[in-house]
Formats: C-alpha cells, sequence, structure tokens
C-alpha cells in the first residue's frame, strides 16, 4: 500500500516556465489537498478537492491551477514560474471531513 | 475560519527530559484538532489526534496531548525524550474539510 505518491521529488526550474508536480493516492480517499511548506510559515492550502471533478481554492491560490478527473490523481500546475513559488510542495488526501489526512513525502521545487 | 497559534517556534531538550509543546486554537462549537510529526526531508505524519471523547489522547510512542475547551488548548507532551524524537511538530485544527496548521514548532533532543 504505497498511500500518497508525488513525483517528482526534486525540481528546479526557471522564471517563466511551467510544469506539473503529480500526487497519486491508492486509499480510495475522495478528499485531496495541495499545501505549500515555507520556513516559519506551517502549511498554507494552495487547492483542494471532495472528489472527481470538484475543485476550490484554498488560502494561496494564485499562480496555480489544478484538475481532478479522477479519485486516484490531482496534479498541481505552475504556469509562468516565478521566485516567490520556491517551496516544498505536500499533496494530502482523507477519507471524509474531520479525518486525520495523509501526506505525500513531497517536492522540492526551486525557481532561479 | 479556524486559526492555530503555537507558542514555541524552537524546543531545545535534553535527552530524557520532559517536553512539552503549547499548541492554541480559535474557538469553535466543535472542534478536531491533530499533531503531526515531520522528520527532515519527510512529509508529515500523524502523531495524534483529538475527534470527540477522552480529553487525553495518547500515541503509540510516548506522546500525549490534552483537550482543554476552557482554554482553547492543545498543548502536546511526553515525560521523556529521546534522540529520535528531533523534528519538527504541528498543531492543527479541522476546519469543515480543510486543516489550518500552526507554524511548528523544532525540537532539538541533545544528549
Amino acid at each position: 500500500n504505497a498511500g500518497v505518491t508525488q513525483t517528482p521529488k526534486f525540481r528546479i526550474l526557471k522564471i517563466g516556465q511551467s510544469m506539473t508536480l503529480q500526487c497519486t493516492q491508492d486509499m480510495n480517499h475522495n478528499y485531496m489537498y495541495w499545501y505549500r511548506q515555507d520556513p516559519g510559515m506551517g502549511l498554507k492550502l494552495i487547492y483542494y478537492s471532495v472528489g472527481a471533478g470538484i475543485t476550490d481554492k484554498g488560502e494561496v491560490p494564485n499562480g496555480y491551477n489544478v484538475s481532478r478527473s479522477t479519485t486516484e490523481d490531482f496534479p498541481l500546475r505552475l504556469e509562468l514560474a516565478a521566485p516567490s513559488q520556491t517551496s516544498v510542495y505536500f499533496c494530502a488526501s482523507s477519507y471524509e471531513n474531520y479525518q486525520p489526512q495523509h501526506f505525500g513525502d513531497g517536492t522540492r521545487l526551486s525557481i532561479l | 475560519a479556524q486559526s492555530v497559534t503555537q507558542l514555541d517556534s524552537q524546543v531545545p531538550v535534553f535527552e530524557e527530559a520532559p517536553v512539552e509543546l503549547r499548541c492554541n486554537y480559535s474557538s469553535s462549537v466543535s472542534v478536531y484538532l491533530f499533531w503531526y510529526v515531520q522528520y527532515p526531508n519527510q512529509g508529515l505524519q500523524l502523531l495524534l489526534k483529538y475527534l470527540s471523547g477522552s480529553t487525553l489522547v495518547e500515541s503509540i510512542n510516548g506522546f500525549e496531548a490534552e483537550f482543554n475547551k476552557s482554554q482553547t488548548s492543545f498543548h502536546l507532551r511526553k515525560p521523556s525524550v529521546h534522540i529520535s524524537d528531533t523534528a519538527e511538530y504541528f498543531c492543527a485544527v479541522s476546519d469543515d474539510y480543510k486543516l489550518s496548521f500552526g507554524a511548528g514548532t523544532t525540537v532539538t533532543v541533545r544528549a
């Protein structure tokens, strides 16, 4: 049972490039989330999804887009990468409301 | 929206000494609280949770947390820490189907 899998683990982008961070879970969870983690700031919610075809913005959605075509996958797309998007990105999933979230190991992204 | 305040950003502690990590949350009618631990270069792992019932919750590795509704707190304690407890600890409160996290407390255990 792999849980939540994120790829890639590391990536360096140039300003203005775009990329997709992949996230897949094998626990049949309805809810999925994308967070970014910056030093001393905790985790900030970027986007979340309560089921296939349903997504919504979190606290810091600007510069990002998501889609949820299947229960398993929840990719995060960065368009026109900016230095402010240098961060560690975590994907998480949970079975239902108020239940603990399961996290992937993160993607470390640097934009230069 | 819920908010979480972790009162200590860094907690240095000697091995086998007790540790307490403080967490306060904004009040709500219903509240679900979590502590997560993050080891270096890893994702967050659930340490313990309060959903309902007993106000004292325990983890399998010796941590415990007490839900105090009147003080809106959910402090984490361990009576005797080990070197392997060195990590960052996050308190979180459930806000509908989202989590609001505190800024984190880095625990460094020294021999």
